[in-house]
């Protein structure tokens, strides 16, 4: 496709409930991100992929989260026994290549979590 | 991760000059200063990206004076469709990629 692609784009989920937000990256992107976003703020940093590997999961904020990218392209963000406090837009970036440097970072448009 | 400054709000009138000043003071060697910008409800998009001295590009340029400890994005003659968040970021290699800290941004108000 011609962006990162994001689904659901909305998600209602009850307190307790496990949920799962998809991520399809530009292809051919070999990095690929995850960003939670609070209302108001900026997005902050949950996860790195490169192609299979989870290079960082430093940003996840509990063990309820959980992300992966079996293949080296689509990557699925599980949360489970969502609490209220997940209630956020989760955000999908992918950039062309592992190598360092300056790369640019392409966003999809966020799915966003309302835990009730 | 070098942390960002920048103001919270910003009101411009169409037509105008808009200068965003963005203070990094502990940025790193082989730090980029990169600007994004987001709309309501979609991802953050890229504007630009420099390293040192001056970036131009068809939307905006940015300043980075000689000690890169703050860098000005300036969006010439902005107009209504401009009115959004714009975050400034200083990035770090991340294994063989960046990571990007993003700050609470500057919400640029363009009004008629």
């Amino acid at each position: 496709g011609a962006g990162v692609s994001q689904s659901p784009r909305y998600k209602v989920a009850k307190r307790g409930q496990d949920v799962a937000l998809r991520c399809d990256p530009i292809s051919g992107h070999v990095s690929l991100f995850w960003y939670q976003q609070a209302l108001g703020q900026g997005p902050e940093f949950l996860t790195y992929f490169q192609n299979e590997a989870q290079l960082d999961k430093s940003g996840l904020p509990s063990d309820r989260f959980f992300a992966e990218r079996p293949e080296g392209s689509v990557s699925t963000l599980k949360i489970q026994r969502t609490q209220q406090e997940d209630s956020a837009v989760y955000l999908c970036a992918s950039s062309l290549a592992g190598l360092a440097g300056e790369e640019t970072q392409y966003f999809g448009p966020g799915t966003r979590l309302l835990v009730l | 991760l070098a942390k960002t400054t920048q103001p919270i709000s910003m009101d411009s009138y169409e037509g105008q000059e808009v200068n965003i000043t963005c203070s990094h003071n502990n940025i790193a060697t082989n730090d980029y200063i990169t600007w994004y910008q987001q709309f309501p409800s979609q991802g953050p998009r890229f504007i630009i990206q420099g390293y040192k001295t001056k970036v131009t590009n068809e939307v905006a340029s940015l300043f980075i004076p000689a000690d890169r400890k703050s860098s000005t994005l300036s969006l010439p003659r902005v107009s209504l469709s401009d009115t959004a968040v714009y975050y400034c970021l200083v990035g770090e290699p991340l294994g063989s990629a960046r990571q990007l800290t993003f700050g609470s941004g500057t919400q640029l108000t363009v009004l008629p």
